[in-house]
């Protein structure tokens, strides 16, 4: 199976900070990565699909960027609605797996 | 717009078996696989598995192999997940999905 490795699993910021979660996996996953960010008792959000593809939306200070194993999603201004928790997802290979996911607090 | 929405909490006490249920509207059913994810209370996300919503065929992940099923109602555009003999470590909300979206999660509660 393909372990995805999400890090920071902790992140704290500020409104306006740029931020990075980067996520890793085991092998080659050919850039078949989403996205997802979660809040407290809701179902996930699809962000990013096929690591650097916006979902109708979503705003577009969300991105995506990798290749290979290694994977980005970056922030490029925090705003209050976005902290929650982002998961990624590779649907490469059988499994698809879940990254443990990335909590972004406020600093 | 695309809903996929899902049956209510349940509360179960182990050895029973429950069945839940995700009811799509918005698209048509059988052009998009339906596909399971488990939360478990204060966890990550885990993939059970999905089904073909064209054939019918189920597809599981290693730890859903042996309790756990998938149909289909295509007549009423609904997904079903049934879990026999349940365990207390099947405590979780459980998500059906589509490609883009998400029910609203069930609330699974196994408890003697």
């Amino acid at each position: 199976d393909i372990q995805m490795t999400q890090s920071p699993s902790l992140l704290s910021a500020s409104v306006g900070d740029r931020v990075t979660i980067n996520c890793k996996a085991s092998q080659n996953i050919n850039k078949y990565l989403n996205w997802y960010q979660q809040k407290l008792g809701e179902a996930p959000k699809l962000l990013i699909y096929n690591t650097n593809n916006l979902q109708t939306g979503i705003p577009s200070r969300f991105s995506g960027s990798g290749s290979g194993t290694d994977y980005t999603l970056t922030i490029s201004s925090l705003q209050p609605e976005d902290f929650g928790t982002y998961f990624c997802f590779q649907h490469n290979s059988w499994p698809y797996t879940f990254g443990a996911g990335t909590k972004l607090e406020l600093k | 717009q695309i809903q996929l929405v899902q049956s209510g909490p349940e509360l179960k006490k182990p050895g029973e078996s429950l069945k839940i249920s995700c009811k799509a509207s918005g698209y048509t059913f059988t052009d998009y696989a339906m596909q399971w994810v488990k939360q478990a209370p204060g966890k990550g996300l885990q993939y059970m598995g999905w089904i073909n919503t064209q054939t019918g065929k189920p597809t599981y992940a290693d730890d859903f192999k042996e309790r756990f099923v998938f149909s289909l109602e295509t007549s009423a555009s609904t997904a079903y997940l049934q879990i026999n003999n349940l365990k207390n470590e099947d405590t979780a909300t459980y998500f059906c999905a589509r490609d883009t979206d998400w029910g609203q999660g069930v609330m699974v509660t196994v408890s003697s």
